[in-house]
């Protein structure tokens, strides 16, 4: 079965700064979807960025980037220039290249201080 | 365009209760979702329609939760009876039709239930 795994139960960065989420995953596919999703404080969880694993280039959306090493099974996430709407839980998630539904970790609750 | 929308938004009921949940998906979107988070823990798929065929349910605890989505418009999950450990974010999602490995899902605010 898949697993995700953050273990990172919590971290703090100063605005302005980077900081950087890890999640490792365990899978015996060779074909799959990893995605890291945001939970604004109240709010509801929208999708930060995805990578697929065929493709060697890491995605990056503005100042979100990840660190994907397939043959490590680690999928982190990398946030520059941090601000105070970056405050949130953070979750990794995965899916299968045959199944819809999203496998996810326990989440990172990351605060930005001023 | 209106996001996935869930009612109620809280609900607190006595064990033993019946409680029931919906979720209205973007218009349009075939796929919708069902996820739950207990506290502390992962967020745990439960089950996936696809229109008003239900495509994966092997997430569901047990034959206490009933999940229905008729017309393949909006979605509700019973909780009947209630126990204390069904008490979490029971979250809604939805995706466009067909399948892409990578399309995304779109979540609504969650209902909390707390079963007393």
């Amino acid at each position: 079965a898949q697993t995700v795994t953050q273990s990172q139960p919590e971290m703090s960065v100063q605005e302005a700064e980077t900081v950087t989420l890890s999640c490792t995953y365990d899978t015996s596919e060779n074909n799959y979807y990893l995605f890291w999703y945001k939970q604004p404080p109240s709010r509801q969880m929208i999708l930060v960025i995805r990578q697929e694993a065929y493709k060697q280039q890491n995605a990056t959306e503005n100042r979100f980037s990840v660190n994907f090493q397939k043959a490590a099974k680690s999928f982190s996430l990398k946030i520059s220039d941090s601000q105070l709407g970056d405050t949130a839980m953070y979750f990794c998630a995965f899916k299968g290249g045959s199944q819809g539904n999203l496998i996810f970790g326990k989440g990172t609750k990351l605060s930005v201080k001023p | 365009e209106a996001g996935v929308t869930q009612f109620p938004s809280h609900s607190v009921i006595e064990k033993g209760q019946t409680v029931t949940l919906r979720c209205d998906p973007i218009s349009g979107h075939d796929n919708l979702y069902w996820y739950r988070r207990v506290m502390g823990k992962e967020i745990k798929f439960l089950l996936h329609f696809v229109k008003e065929s239900k495509q994966d349910e092997s997430g569901m605890p047990n034959n206490r939760f009933l999940a229905e989505r008729t017309g393949g418009t909006y979605s509700t999950l019973k909780v009947q009876p209630a126990e204390l450990e069904d008490s979490g974010v029971y979250f809604c999602a939805s995706s466009p039709q067909g399948w892409t490995g990578d399309n995304e899902q779109f979540f609504g605010p969650g209902t909390r239930l707390t079963v007393l």
